[in-house]
């Protein structure tokens, strides 16, 4: 029962135009959305996060975009470099309080391949 | 800077065996977990902990044990491993419960079960 889905295995863009990678959960709790991103051989890392309360949140280059009402939301990277080539995890959590806070719910991932 | 360390890169075990992953954080984060990543199935929580002697279960917990004696270690434990663990075990850690703190992730095992 995949909770959070990232139906598209992989992606391929040139360099300088919108990579944009899309995320779709069924579980109406998850309030806080977060990508991560990973090279290979190495761990993921944080890129970018928003709350339920907002429909966007910007950092330089990437963009998360939330529809609350289709359960989707969407990563926005312009304009797009060979660096970002990697794995893009989505994940969820949800405000369920005790011992639940800081469990995150992964997607599948999306190897994004940016050529120069 | 943040650091979280496993202590194997790649592991080769076999069949029955017990296993041990070690994973350690230098920040002094409360909280830590386990997953696997497998292709297409993203990251899957096995367990984490919150606290000191504190484990909760993840989404698939079945054939696997923590421990974490100390703040800055946890543990997984397969206490007889299956070929079906075979996979990448990813470690993280967290500052607290604040959902919002973002988790640190160590590199990685590779594990193989033979």
């Amino acid at each position: 029962d995949q909770q959070v889905k990232q139906n598209s295995p992989s992606l391929s863009v040139q360099e300088g135009r919108i990579s944009i990678l899309n995320c779709d959960y069924t579980n109406s709790m998850f309030d806080y959305f977060l990508w991560y991103k990973k090279y290979p051989a190495e761990g993921p890392t944080f890129l970018i996060s928003i709350s339920s309360i907002k429909d966007k949140n910007e950092d330089g280059r990437f963009t998360v975009f939330l529809n609350k009402s289709a359960k989707h939301l969407s990563l926005h990277i312009v304009p797009s470099q060979p660096g970002d080539s990697a794995v893009y995890f989505c994940a969820a959590s949800s405000n369920t309080g005790g011992t639940s806070y800081g469990k995150l719910t992964f997607g599948q991932g999306t190897i994004l391949t940016v050529h120069p | 800077d943040v650091k979280v360390t496993q202590s194997s890169r790649y592991l080769v075990k076999r069949t029955g065996e017990k296993v041990f992953l070690e994973c350690v954080q230098d920040m002094d984060h409360e909280n830590m977990f386990w997953y696997r990543q497998d292709p297409g199935l993203g990251l899957r929580l096995i367990y984490f902990s919150y606290d000191v002697k504190m484990k909760e279960k993840g989404d698939i917990p079945e054939g696997y044990s923590v421990s974490r004696e100390k703040k800055e270690r946890f543990s997984l434990i397969l206490e007889s491993a299956s070929t079906n663990q075979t996979s990448m075990y990813l470690c993280a850690s967290s500052l607290n419960r604040d959902r919002t703190n973002e988790q640190f992730f160590g590199p990685g095992t590779r594990l193989t079960v033979l």
